[in-house]
């Protein structure tokens, strides 16, 4: 079945950019869904970040719109993550998603911890 | 923008009660509700208010319209003791509410 891995660096340091990676094992990231990237920082819920389709069309959260930039690679089978001058306050588990519809998540990744710290 | 409101904030019942979760929403839309366990990510249960994602037991039901929500889960078994979360797409986001924790009593 199919199944979605987060990769990327654990620690960025404040201002700097945080990077990671979806990988997409047992299906197609080119399959007729969108792909959503979700974080939740420590004791709260979820905060959806943005999403991107298999032809590379992006939507994203507005109250992090400017530093957010989701894109697809559909050679690798993977979608991706940037998030630009980080603070602490990005420290979060950082999850990768599948669009399930109507507007659901219905597979997820394990999730990566990201912590902003110098 | 869209606000999500859980109550209560935590619930203590003992397995096998029904437990009944609460979700307000500050516009009408479609809502989902989802588990999640200490470590793990969130688990989709419901979808459009109603529906049971795949693999979900028919103990949990969701039920509502417009704004407000419910989730309720039957005879309660041991492992449903987690964190619930509802989430819906409004104002060009998608947000979660702060969830519901249903402890073992």
């Amino acid at each position: 079945q199919v199944q979605l891995q987060e990769s990327g660096p654990g620690l960025v340091k404040p201002s700097g950019t945080l990077s990671l990676t979806c990988g997409v094992s047992g299906g197609s990231v080119t399959s007729n869904t969108w792909w959503s990237w979700v974080r939740q920082s420590p004791g709260k819920g979820p905060e959806w970040i943005g999403e991107v389709s298999q032809s590379g069309t992006t939507n994203y959260n507005p109250s992090l719109k400017g530093r957010v930039t989701i894109s697809v690679d559909q050679s690798k089978n993977q979608f991706s993550l940037r998030l630009t001058f980080v603070t602490a306050a990005d420290t979060a588990t950082y999850f990768c998603a599948r669009n399930f519809q109507p507007d659901a998540f219905d597979l997820w990744g394990r999730g990566t911890l990201v912590t902003v710290s110098s | 923008d869209s606000v999500l409101t859980q109550s209560p904030a935590t619930l203590s019942l003992s397995p096998g009660e029904t437990a009944t979760l609460s979700c307000r929403a500050s516009s009408s839309s479609y809502l989902a509700w989802y588990q999640q366990k200490p470590g793990q990510a969130p688990r989709l249960l419901i979808y459009d208010a109603s529906n049971r994602a795949t693999g979900v037991p028919d103990r949990f039901s969701g039920s509502g319209s417009g704004t407000d929500f419910t989730l309720t889960i039957s005879r309660l078994e041991p492992e449903d003791f987690a964190v619930y979360y509802c989430q819906q797409y409004a104002y060009s986001r998608y947000s979660f509410g702060q969830g519901t924790k249903l402890e073992i009593k």
